[in-house]
């Protein structure tokens, strides 16, 4: 599957604790998204990579949050000391620098609980 | 800024007879304009897009929307449903203004059911 992945798919973890999930991106694919969605909401922008370079954070994003694109491939999005507020699922997105019709592509996502 | 809003959280339709589903956006730039689908348990999948071409866009799934820009709307269109549509829907607007992130920018969402 050429598709973007993403792992772990679930994880729930205690109130505190720090989680961190991967992002692989469809292999040309310059352009790495995270986004955020909670229940009964759209999506919501968190952060954007051009290569291995972050060029754009959300408000959203507070201090705990963390996201690394070392090599400009795959990515990391670390959250430390989670909250119950952070359950949500944590979408990652691909996409062509040289794609003017800015089409994106999701994984599956992450759904995280804190507990 | 941009934004779109998503005028019904649910619809609810009889297999076989046509769906709309309602956008407006807003956009102080040349939008980008986007129909996404999320099944249960499934990743966002593109039903189409609007990029400045043509203004009425197919996309898959019998699925066409049509971009009207003196009315800020791009409603989602199929002239009859099955019951495989039954899923939520997003409307989606990004920048074309050069230099941006591209950045999507989700509406709420629309339940379509699909009564049999």
């Amino acid at each position: 599957d050429t598709g973007v992945s993403q792992d772990p798919r679930h994880k729930i973890t205690k109130r505190g604790q720090n989680v961190t999930f991967r992002c692989d991106p469809i292999s040309e694919h310059n352009r790495l998204y995270w986004y955020r969605q909670t229940l009964g909401q759209g999506p919501e922008f968190l952060t954007y990579f051009q290569n291995e370079a972050q060029l754009e954070k959300s408000r959203l994003l507070s201090d705990r949050f963390s996201a690394e694109r070392p090599k400009g491939s795959f990515s990391t999005l670390e959250i430390q000391r989670t909250e119950q507020g952070d359950s949500a699922m944590y979408l990652c997105a691909s996409a062509k620098l040289s794609d003017n019709n800015n089409e994106q592509f999701f994984g599956p996502g992450t759904r995280l609980t804190v507990l | 800024a941009q934004s779109v809003t998503q005028l019904d959280s649910h619809v609810s339709v009889s297999e076989g007879t046509p769906v709309l589903l309602r956008c407006n956006y807003s956009s102080s730039y040349s939008p980008s304009l986007f129909w996404y689908v999320q099944h249960p348990n499934k990743g966002l999948q593109l039903l189409l897009k609007y990029t400045s071409a043509a203004t009425l866009v197919k996309g898959i799934n019998g699925f066409e929307a049509e971009f009207k820009k003196s009315e800020t709307s791009f409603h989602l269109t199929k002239p009859s449903a099955h019951m495989s549509d039954a899923a939520e829907y997003f409307c989606v607007v990004t920048s074309n203004y050069g230099g941006a992130t591209n950045k999507l920018i989700f509406g709420t969402g629309t339940l379509l059911a699909v009564q049999p």
